[in-house]
């Protein structure tokens, strides 16, 4: 699986766009982009994910570099209940039994008052 | 938010004491997953199942078993708890689409003394 890369930390004010930035350099052709969160003592959640194409959900946005070799995750309009760990995944995706999620350090974003 | 329900959200047992962790769905997802938490570790799959009675082990399946004998239902056993056990447990379902789009339990705290 292709190496993530996420900044430590980042902080945003409320009501502004959060844009987490990933770098996966190595990620192969048919190796997906997913972003989980996780906000403090809750169970991880799952956002969005892409292959290359763009994606938007009801949660964030997904953008992706033409040659894949980075992402940003956008929430148009960061909420204090946003404050959570960021992670930034690549995986094939598969429906094989070896579909474990394997999560790195993540990015801490806090949105501030 | 996922059907997904852990019991129990906390436990303190003895060392050498039998434990087990319940993780129902009310999505009738296939796949269902155990993973534990720990500082420094990040999460960690024990085992996963694609299917009723079907089962197999992921990374760090040492001191647990599984069964899952209905769709709904996964359980998760300590044989006999150590401190090493002490952790956070998540549960996660994912369906057939895309198996890292999992969604997570609320987790289970557990405390072995």
């Amino acid at each position: 699986d292709a190496k993530t890369t996420q900044p430590t930390s980042m902080d945003c004010a409320e009501g502004r766009a959060a844009n987490l930035p990933c770098n996966h350099s190595t990620i192969s052709g048919n190796e997906y982009v997913y972003w989980y969160r996780q906000i403090h003592s809750q169970g991880p959640q799952y956002i969005i994910h892409g292959l290359k194409n763009n994606e938007t959900n009801e949660m964030a946005s997904l953008i992706i570099t033409e040659d894949r070799k980075s992402s940003t995750l956008i929430l148009p309009h960061a909420t204090l209940r946003d404050t959570a760990v960021y992670y930034c995944i690549v995986r094939v995706s598969d429906t094989g039994a070896n579909s474990k999620l394997t999560f790195g350090k993540g990015i801490t974003l806090s949105v501030r008052p | 938010d996922a059907g997904i329900t852990q019991s129990p959200r906390h436990k303190v047992t003895e060392t050498g004491t039998p434990v087990t962790l319940r993780c129902h769905q009310t999505e009738n997802h296939r796949y269902m997953y155990w993973y534990r938490q720990d500082p420094g570790h990040g999460l960690r799959l024990i085992h996963y199942s694609y299917g009723v009675k079907d089962t197999d082990k992921g990374e760090v399946s040492d001191g647990y078993s599984v069964s899952r004998s209905k769709t709904e239902d996964f359980l998760l056993t300590l044989e006999s708890a150590t401190s090493s056990q002490t952790s956070v447990y998540f549960c996660a379902i994912s369906g057939t689409v895309s198996s890292y789009e999992q969604y997570f339990g609320p987790g289970t705290r557990l405390t072995v003394t």
